[in-house]
């Protein structure tokens, strides 16, 4: 009964590949976000969907794409992998409205 | 954009001793201030957070404080253990617009024997 749950927890891929990473939420959220945490532990936003629609794009390279197919899912697909994609993603809900964020496990990508 | 700046970015303290996190935000519209902790391997997860409309706000050994015409905001952890080992976000964000979270860097808490 995980609240924000992320698959894979793990993905090791090869450069140039395109990969994707699940998302979804059991809270009744209305709002999904996604967050990428680099190797200096620094957590920078990418996207944000409310709803399904998406209302928070940060500046992201377009082989990033979320898709969010209802509003407890959002997943995040990534074309043609490059190194310095490699991170932990982090997916996180919430209900808005000045409140805090829940946030799922996280998927370390590793690409080589 | 909202800027969160956060000091220091590592700590040490004795177990038993506190320790007291600062951030400053740029954003004066920012409204809502949530402190996350993550620990090795985990997720970050909410500790306790402060509204602009209230200047303190305490939750067991954890303190935190709102000078919005400073626009500062600290942590303070009493009595530390080595469970409060982890690296602590401090975080900005206005509730009404598009409810982004923006997260200072973080502080990396050791807890020494």
């Amino acid at each position: 009964d995980t609240a924000v749950s992320q698959t894979p927890k793990y993905l090791v891929t090869q450069m140039g590949n395109d990969k994707s990473i699940k998302c979804e939420q059991n809270l009744g959220h209305d709002t999904m976000y996604w967050y990428k945490q680099d190797s200096k532990k620094f957590l920078k936003i990418m996207f944000s969907y409310n709803n399904k629609e998406l209302i928070i794009n940060e500046t992201v390279p377009n082989r990033f794409s979320p898709k969010s197919p209802d509003k407890a899912h959002l997943n995040l697909h990534i074309n043609s992998l490059e190194l310095g994609d490699s991170a932990v993603y982090f997916c996180a809900s919430s209900q808005g409205r000045g409140r805090g964020y829940t946030f799922g496990s996280g998927t370390r990508l590793t690409v080589v | 954009g909202e800027n969160v700046e956060q000091h220091p970015s590592t700590l040490s303290v004795q177990e038993g001793d506190s320790a007291v996190i600062k951030c400053t935000y740029s954003d004066s519209a920012s409204n809502y201030f949530p402190w996350y902790k993550q620990e090795l391997g985990k997720r970050p997860q909410l500790i306790i957070d402060i509204r602009s409309n209230v200047g303190e706000k305490k939750d067991q050994r954890i303190a935190v404080t709102l000078n919005k015409t400073a626009k500062h905001f600290s942590l303070h952890i009493t009595e530390t253990q080595p469970e409060d080992s982890a690296v602590y976000f401090c975080a900005a964000s206005i509730n009404g617009r598009d409810d982004k979270i923006i997260f200072g860097k973080g502080t990396r808490l050791h807890i020494l024997p």
